[in-house]
């Protein structure tokens, strides 16, 4: 079993529309999560940052985090054809991973259809 | 804004070669990462510094070292490079976050390829 999974994709979104992209870990002892994006030929940006359960909200980006299930979601509301990239799940902490550590998913390639 | 600069963006070289490749960061972070990235199997840690001096292995070490003297410099040495490290290499850095973990800011990445 991987120890970050995402579905791969492509994940094709019309725009406007919310896109959902998901992630769940093993770690059962994981405490925190990150989102990145990544456009091809470049390197990884933050999004967004989440530790704790519940819903975090940043402009159109809203994460999702339930650790008892061992998953954390990102919606993007309202997509644009610039969300069109790759995006990576990441999670850290916990007696596995590790607290300075991140463990990355493969990510879930993102396309918004015009 | 964190600014992580790598010291190539492309670089080619032969087998048996010995490679460096250099990371900086402005912001006085504790921490500073070396990833490789490859289709289909993400990013994968090679090494990983917490301090002047330290370093701990991450997943992949082999084939590869690494040396921080200083704390805002963290190199990768590939001691004779071969054609299956041919990858994009990413650096990165984070603050010491304690029992959290502080966000990873990456540099724009260094495409190897080894002939």
């Amino acid at each position: 079993q991987k120890e970050v999974e995402q579905n791969s994709g492509p994940l094709s979104v019309p725009e406007g529309a919310i896109a959902s992209l998901n992630c769940t870990y093993s770690d059962r002892g994981s405490q925190s999560f990150f989102w990145y994006r990544q456009y091809s030929g470049k390197s990884p940006e933050l999004i967004m940052s989440i530790y704790s359960n519940g819903d975090k909200e940043d402009g159109r980006f809203t994460a999702q985090l339930n650790k008892a299930s061992q998953y954390v979601s990102l919606l993007i509301r309202d997509s644009q054809p610039s969300d069109s990239a790759t995006y990576l799940c990441a999670v850290a902490g916990g007696p596995n991973f590790g607290n300075e550590k991140l463990t990355f998913g493969t990510g879930t390639r993102l396309t918004i259809i015009p | 804004d964190v600014k992580v600069t790598q010291s190539s963006r492309y670089l080619v070289k032969r087998t048996g070669e010995k490679v460096f490749l250099e990371c900086v960061q402005d912001m006085d972070h504790e921490n500073m990462f070396w990833y490789r990235q490859d289709p289909g199997l993400g990013l994968r840690l090679i090494y990983f510094s917490y301090d002047v001096k330290m370093k701990e292995k991450g997943d992949i070490p082999e084939g590869y070292s690494v040396s921080r003297e200083k704390k805002e410099r963290f190199s990768l040495i590939l001691e004779s490079a071969s054609t299956n490290q041919t990858s994009m290499y990413l650096c990165a850095s984070s603050l010491w976050g304690g029992t959290s973990t502080d966000t990873q800011y990456f540099g724009p990445g260094t495409r190897l390829t080894v002939l």
